[in-house]
């Protein structure tokens, strides 16, 4: 079965600092990963996704995620945060059968 | 590519009412796919299309609820006898189906409030 877990619903960090959006999956099969974010009263948009080669993938925006597969991860990162990032992030898991599984999200403020 | 479109953007109703809401997916994507999101949660998944095939229901759509997608064009969601756990964001999207890795896209959502 399929399923992402993202841990910390929010995140807090400072204009210009790192950010780090946490998310494990689990999967029995190869995974196709996805990271979406979402701003107030709006759908999701695509951020970036992994599916196969190159375990570091480049999105817009800024951001990036490294698969980890040892470590069942593929963490959200962004090396310095901008007023305008401040959203809903989800991490999401495509499975067989064609659904896609999304976690519960993480808040991310940025503090000016 | 014009995007996911999905109307009313806004639906506030009376419990026991019925509420239909419309899909019109980016246009060459054979599949469609039903959400409902609600306040802190990721979307959960409802019901998807292949073309106008209905291909998967979840659990969480009971006997009230209906989706179809004639000719596998736009779809409809219809909520009959409305309760009011069934407030939430309900969310479209669709994929060109090229396989696991086709993302989703998503349109803005209808938000639907039984009062």
């Amino acid at each position: 079965a399929q399923s992402v877990t993202q841990l910390g619903s929010h995140v807090s960090v400072s204009e210009g600092a790192l950010v780090l959006l946490r998310c494990n999956y689990s999967s029995s099969v190869p995974p196709y990963l996805f990271w979406y974010v979402q701003y107030p009263n709006q759908g999701l948009q695509l951020l970036l996704k992994y599916t196969t080669g190159a375990t570091l993938v480049k999105g817009i925006n800024g951001f990036e995620a490294e698969f980890k597969k040892s470590e069942t991860s593929f963490h959200l990162t962004k090396p310095s945060a901008h007023m305008s990032d401040a959203a809903e992030y989800f991490c999401a898991v495509s499975a067989p059968g064609n659904q896609f599984y999304f976690g519960t999200g993480t808040s991310l403020t940025v503090i000016p | 590519d014009t995007g996911v479109s999905q109307n009313p953007r806004h639906k506030i109703t009376k419990r026991g009412q019925n509420v239909t809401f419309r899909c019109d997916p980016i246009s060459e994507h054979n599949r469609l796919y039903w959400y409902r999101q609600t306040l802190g949660q990721g979307p959960e998944f409802l019901t998807y299309f292949q073309n106008e095939a209905q291909l998967e229901k979840s659990r969480l759509l009971s006997d009230r609820f209906s989706a179809e997608r004639p000719k596998g064009s736009f779809s409809t969601l219809e909520i009959q006898r409305t309760e009011q756990g069934d407030s939430a964001m309900y969310l479209c999207a669709s994929s060109s189906g090229q396989g696991l890795n086709s993302p989703l896209h998503f349109g803005n959502g209808t938000r639907l409030t039984v009062t």
